[in-house]
């Protein structure tokens, strides 16, 4: 099946730096690739998406890359604010359903 | 839209107890619904998939008849932990998704189940 793996797992940055979250996945299948941002005991919020036909999406200050030759994609956030500090989760899924990476804690310093 | 609502939200009780969480999809048809996971400062590991009518695919090392999956309709599954002990405490979230495995739609999540087996 599936296999997601992300780096790091923890990053911390003072506030107005960029933060760059980084996944690779097996299935050369998979064809969709979420990123999910949860604050403690909530669900997972959907940030941003990229699909395999696509190299880079930009929604304001969150940005996705994908390498499909390669099999990775990369979460960037740029200005990082307080309010980002969460647990950020990159996915993938072609065939099955989503297969979520181990999570990156980010901590915005103010 | 894609709303997808998970009762309850917290459960505390007994070692032995069965514990039933709904999860609904309110404003657009399940294909099929996905139940999850979490323990504490983890990733989201799946399940179960179901799709509606049919008998769940449970994942490798998660016991069908532990983890009791009904998908009756296509707004509504259900998952049963069947006398739940304390190794079972856990948060547990449910995904619905329109259209069938592989189709590439997004999953929409409920708020999850904090489930506390004392």
């Amino acid at each position: 099946g599936e296999n997601v793996e992300q780096h790091p797992s923890t990053l911390s940055v003072q506030e107005g730096d960029s933060a760059v979250i980084k996944c690779t996945y097996s299935d050369s299948a998979s064809n969709y690739f979420p990123w999910y941002k949860q604050e403690l005991g909530k669900r997972p919020q959907l940030i941003i998406d990229i699909r395999s036909n696509v190299g880079e999406k930009k929604d304001q200050r969150i940005a996705v890359t994908l390498n499909k030759t390669a099999k990775h994609f990369s979460l960037h956030i740029t200005e990082t604010q307080p309010e980002d500090s969460a647990v950020y989760f990159c996915a993938s899924t072609g065939r099955r359903a989503l297969t979520f990476g181990s999570g990156t804690r980010l901590q915005v310093q103010p | 839209g894609a709303v997808v609502s998970q009762h309850p939200s917290r459960v505390i009780c007994k070692s032995g107890t069965s514990v039933k969480i709904e999860c609904r999809s309110l404003d657009f048809q399940a294909t099929t619904m996905f139940w999850y996971r979490q323990f504490p400062k983890q990733s989201l590991m799946l399940m179960a998939t179901s799709n509606e009518g049919s008998k769940a695919t449970y994942e490798q090392g998660v016991e069908k008849d532990k983890f009791l999956i009904n998908h009756a309709s296509l707004t509504l599954s259900t998952l049963t932990v069947t006398s739940a002990h304390p190794e079972d405490s856990s948060f547990y979230i449910c995904s619905a998704r329109t259209g069938a495995v592989g189709s590439n739609q997004p999953q929409h999540f409920g708020d999850g189940t904090r489930l506390s087996i004392l």
